[in-house]
Parts: C-alpha cells; structure tokens; sequence
C-alpha cells in the first residue's frame, strides 16, 4: 500500500525558513517523480515543484523559484521541500503526491495528508 | 507557460442530474489532462488521466473526454457523495498547472 507522510510544518515568520519531509512506503520510490502542490485557505489546488526519480531533475512553479529547493534521499526513500525566505502568501497546506512515471511530467496517482504552514508574525 | 482554465466556477444540480464540467487549455497539450476530486477536509484523489481512462475503483458515472485544448469532466447521474471540488490538471511538461476548481453542490 502507497504510503506518504508530511512532516515539517508550522508556523514561522516572513522571511524565515522551513522544510518539509515527505515519507514515502509502499513502492520502490527511486522509480517515480515526486511533487509538492499546496493549497492556500479556501483556495484551490496550486502546483509547487517536482523532482525526477533517479537524476534528480527539479521543476518550479514561479511563484517559488529562487526561493524553495526540492530534493530527494532515495536511500531513506524521503522526499524534501526546502523552504526560504517565506511570504504570507505561501501559507497553504503542503501536499507531496507520487507521480506515475519517472518522468518531471505525469498525473499525480498518490498523495500525502498534507502538513500546514502558516507564515505570520 | 500555459494556463488551465475552467467552467463553470460552481454548479448546483439535483440528486440524479447529469453534470458537465469543462477545462481548457491555452495551447494543445494532446491528451495529457487529469481529473481530481477533492470532497470537504479531504485530500485531493486523482479520477481521471490520459484525459478519459478511468482510475481504478472510479464508479462509472463518471466520464472524461476531449483532447488538444478542450476538455469536459461528466458525471451522468450525480450522487449526493459526488459533493466535491474537481480539479483539472496538464501533465505533459512542467509546470503540472491546475485549473481554478469547480464546485459542486447539491440543489
């Protein structure tokens, strides 16, 4: 069974940093590309980064580019979102969902129970 | 970059109705749209890729079609736990942009 499990979020000030980590079971996680999307209160659903299985292609939204890194740690079959200089505007819940391919491209067939963040001072 | 815009925004129809949701492209992206369904507090579950295959355990109500730049979300007889937002979604390349959700309600 697909398993992936958020951790890292909370509240911090702007400007401030966090990471997320994303567990992943269930499925040989070095074979798929793994994404964050995140959603604002009330908002819909917005598409924030993705990672390649093996090579470790990276992909950003522009509304984070500059600003958060993803990585992954496929011994610790762990997933990553390094998050920097943090706005009120990236206060959302942070989902990570497995894509179907090993591909920087692909529907999302699993996700995570999210983890929130919260930017305020 | 391309941007995924849908209609309508919100919809309220009856237990039973036939509902129609559309998603456009604003370039052609083949046949690389999904669908997702996102119920109240829940998280997000993917219904349909590839633009009109089904994921599994989806019931058959509901339906996907369209290919290019247009595509439309179906649920042929609506079911008081279809009460959700759907989401569309381009996967051919990155960035993977949603459209903006459509809210469905029961009248």
């Amino acid at each position: 069974e697909v398993q992936l499990l958020e951790s890292g979020g909370g509240l911090v000030q702007p400007g401030g940093s966090l990471r997320l980590s994303c567990a992943a079971s269930g499925f040989i996680f070095n074979n798929y590309a793994m994404s964050w999307v995140r959603q604002a209160p009330g908002k819909g659903l917005e598409w924030v980064s993705i990672i390649s299985g093996s090579d470790s292609n990276t992909y950003y939204a522009d509304s984070v580019r500059g600003r958060f890194t993803v990585s992954r740690d496929n011994s610790k079959n762990t997933l990553y979102l390094q998050m920097n200089s943090l706005r009120a505007e990236d206060t959302a819940v942070y989902y990570c969902a497995k894509g179907a391919s090993s591909a920087v491209a692909g529907r999302l067939n699993y996700w995570g129970q999210g983890t929130p963040v919260t930017v305020s001072s | 970059d391309i941007q995924m815009t849908q209609s309508p925004s919100s919809l309220s129809a009856s237990v039973g109705d036939r509902v129609t949701i559309t998603c456009r492209a604003s370039q052609g992206i083949t046949n690389y749209l999904a669908w997702y369904q996102q119920k109240p507090g829940k998280v997000p579950k993917l219904l349909i890729y590839a633009a009109s295959t089904l994921q599994s355990g989806v019931p058959s109500r509901f339906s996907g079609s369209g290919s290019g730049t247009d595509f439309t979300l179906t649920i042929s007889s609506l079911q008081p736990e279809d009460i959700a937002t759907y989401y569309c979604q381009k996967y051919n390349s990155a960035p993977l942009t949603f459209g903006g959700g459509t809210k469905v309600e029961i009248k």
